[in-house]
């Protein structure tokens, strides 16, 4: 199994662009995670989805950041405009939650390399 | 939301010694808390986890403890080793909420020859 995929690993780019980060999970997983990991802020939840369906996005800061997943296998994470204060490492992460309605137990999150991500 | 608190933030210890890592959750209803380690330029990876039904586990150098009644957790290292440094984190879950984890500040643990 070739664990999370993220693109690209590394991005820079100038303040007021646009940024996508891309992310693909471990195959059979059905939540998908995206965190912010800076020195200031430790590992922030963005954002969160299952089965396809945003569940949670409380911790995206404002409206210059969205998410989408458009099938099990893909996920986009994009800042538009982009500004200094978006640089962080962008992990993305996945598990799998079974669908019983009764209170399912956690799993382990699979965290993926990253992004890094520097706004010049 | 659950709110997570993690002590100390850096940690040095001679190899060999034990590292303890506390913390703390706001949430009577989290019931899942994994540790992740996490080294210098790399991502974050499981190294233990306790559920809300257990008060210890034990993972060969690595164990965990858990205080329902107090909300609080800690990880506990034996025998240190200097491949061992690294920041750890604990974070907390409902668990059947949609396995959202809330994660404490981090530690940065340092194991000295």
């Amino acid at each position: 199994d070739a664990g999370v995929i993220q693109s690209p690993r590394h991005e820079v780019t100038e303040m007021g662009q646009e940024v996508t980060l891309r992310c693909k999970p471990i195959s059979g997983h059905n939540s998908l995670f995206w965190y912010r990991q800076t020195m200031m802020r430790g590992l922030e939840l963005l954002i969160y989805f299952n089965n396809n369906v945003p569940i949670d996005d409380s911790g995206m800061p404002e409206d210059r950041f969205s998410a989408k997943m458009p099938n099990a296998s893909f996920s986009t994470l994009k800042i538009q405009p982009s500004e200094p204060r978006d640089s962080a490492v962008y992990f993305c992460a996945s598990n799998f939650r079974p669908r019983s309605a009764v209170a399912t137990r956690a799993n382990e999150q699979f965290f993926g390399p990253g992004t890094r991500l520097t706004v010049l | 939301g659950e709110n997570v608190e993690q002590h100390p933030s850096t940690l040095s210890v001679q190899e060999g010694d034990s590292a303890v890592i506390k913390c703390t959750y706001s949430d009577s209803a989290s019931n899942y808390f994994p540790w992740y380690k996490q080294e210098l330029g790399k991502r974050p990876q499981l190294i233990i986890d306790i559920r809300s039904n257990v008060g210890e586990k034990k993972d060969q150098r690595i164990a965990v403890t858990l205080n329902k009644t107090a909300k609080h957790f800690s990880l506990h290292i034996t025998e240190t080793q200097p491949e061992d440094s690294a920041v750890y984190f604990c974070a907390a879950s409902r668990g059947g909420g949609g396995n959202k984890l809330t994660f404490g500040t981090g530690t940065q643990l340092k194991v000295e020859l």
